[in-house]
Formats: C-alpha cells, structure tokens, sequence
C-alpha cells in the first residue's frame, strides 16, 4: 500500500480557508486518495475522497495534482469545529484496508 | 439513522483481567472492522470481516485477543488476560463493501486502562 506523508500540524484562523497537504509520491494508478478528520474523543469521520479528478462535496473540496503524488485538502472557511486531526490515506480499489498515519493535527484559532 | 454503537466507553481493570467489547455496526452494513488507536497514534487495523467471515486478521495479535462475528451482524473482541500495553482505544467501523466508495462509519470507541 502507499504511504502518505503529512505534516505533523497546522494553524489556521477562524474563516479563512485551510489547505493541509497530503505527500502520497508512491501512489499507484487504481489507488483512491481518502481524507478522514477525528475530533478529540470521538471516532474518525470521513471527508472526501478522489481518484483523479479534484472533487468538492458540503464539507470540503480535494484537489489532486495531475501526477496524483500529492492531495490538498481545502476546508474553505474553517471553524473553531474543524480543530481535529486530519488524516490522508491511499487506498487501492476493491481492498478495504484502511492504512492510517499519525495525520495532521489542524488548530483553528479564533 | 442510528449509527456504529459501541460499549463499554470506558473499562479500567488490572493486569492479567480479562476484557471484552461489543459493537453493533450499522444495519445491512455487511462490512465490520476493529482498530487499536493509541495515543497520539492514528487507528491500526486489527480485523476485518465481511459478513461472518474474518478475511483480514494479520494484525490481530492471536495469543490473547479473540474475535467473532457470528451472525453476521454484531461482534466481540475479547483480550484475555490483558496487559498494561493493550491501554487504548478500541474503535469499531462498519461500512457496505462498495468499489466506489467505501466509506467508514466508525463508532465512539471503547477506551480500555489496564493498571
């Protein structure tokens, strides 16, 4: 499975948008780019996810590079809500197995 | 909708004890999977099951944690005896086995503290 490299932490300011980085170099062709946040006390709670094509739902937009080896995920107008630990995982179609990391820990301040 | 449930949220017992928790995944999710999350680690998976079959236990560490699934839709995982290193979360995630999306659906957690 590929491995995503992310930073450790992030401050954002409340209403301003939050872009956290995802590094997945090793990525391969039928392997989705998965984005799960977990706040403090409480299981983790899916975002988004993409193949290819940069996707927008309510709660965030993701965007791919063309080469697929890196992922932003953009939170457009963050909250005091939003502090949680933000996770970025690779997984290859049909496979089920979630691979998590340490994630980023993502600090909104008012 | 009512989502993963799960109990206990909270156990604390001493070392060598046996322990055991319970999820009940979200209903026609034939998908369950049970995580170990550390603190200030992300989840590791421990089991996977689809439908009553255990199809992904490689992480399960089999001398002392057990599993089961047996109708199909709720399940156990048990930890006998436990250990001061087996303190974590236990989180339980249920999802429908779905080539697009595969979404988890993960319950609260049951913390485990073992003195």
């Amino acid at each position: 499975d590929a491995k995503t490299t992310q930073p450790p932490s992030m401050d954002c300011a409340e209403g301003r948008a939050a872009n956290l980085p995802c590094n997945h170099s090793t990525i391969s062709g039928n392997e989705y780019v998965y984005w799960y946040r977990q706040i403090h006390s409480q299981g983790p709670q899916y975002i988004i996810h993409g193949l290819k094509n940069n996707e927008t739902n309510e709660m965030a937009s993701l965007i791919i590079t063309e080469d697929r080896k890196s992922s932003t995920l953009i939170l457009p107008h963050a909250t005091l809500r939003d502090t949680a630990v933000y996770y970025c995982i690779v997984l290859l179609s049909g496979t089920y197995k979630y691979i998590f990391g340490t994630g980023t820990r993502l600090k909104v301040l008012a | 909708e009512a989502g993963v449930v799960q109990s206990p949220r909270y156990k604390i017992i001493e070392k060598k004890q046996p322990v055991a928790f319970w999820c009940n995944p979200i209903s026609g999710h034939n998908t369950l999977y049970w995580y170990r999350q550390n603190l200030g680690q992300g989840p590791e998976l421990l089991i996977r099951y689809e439908n009553e079959e255990a199809v992904d236990d490689s992480q399960l560490p089999k001398d002392r944690f057990s599993a089961e699934r047996l109708k199909g839709v709720d399940s156990t995982l048990k930890i006998q005896p436990a250990e001061l290193g087996d303190s974590a979360v236990y989180l339980c995630a249920s999802s429908l086995a779905s080539v697009d999306t595969g979404e988890l659906f993960f319950g609260e957690g049951s913390r485990l503290t073992v003195l």
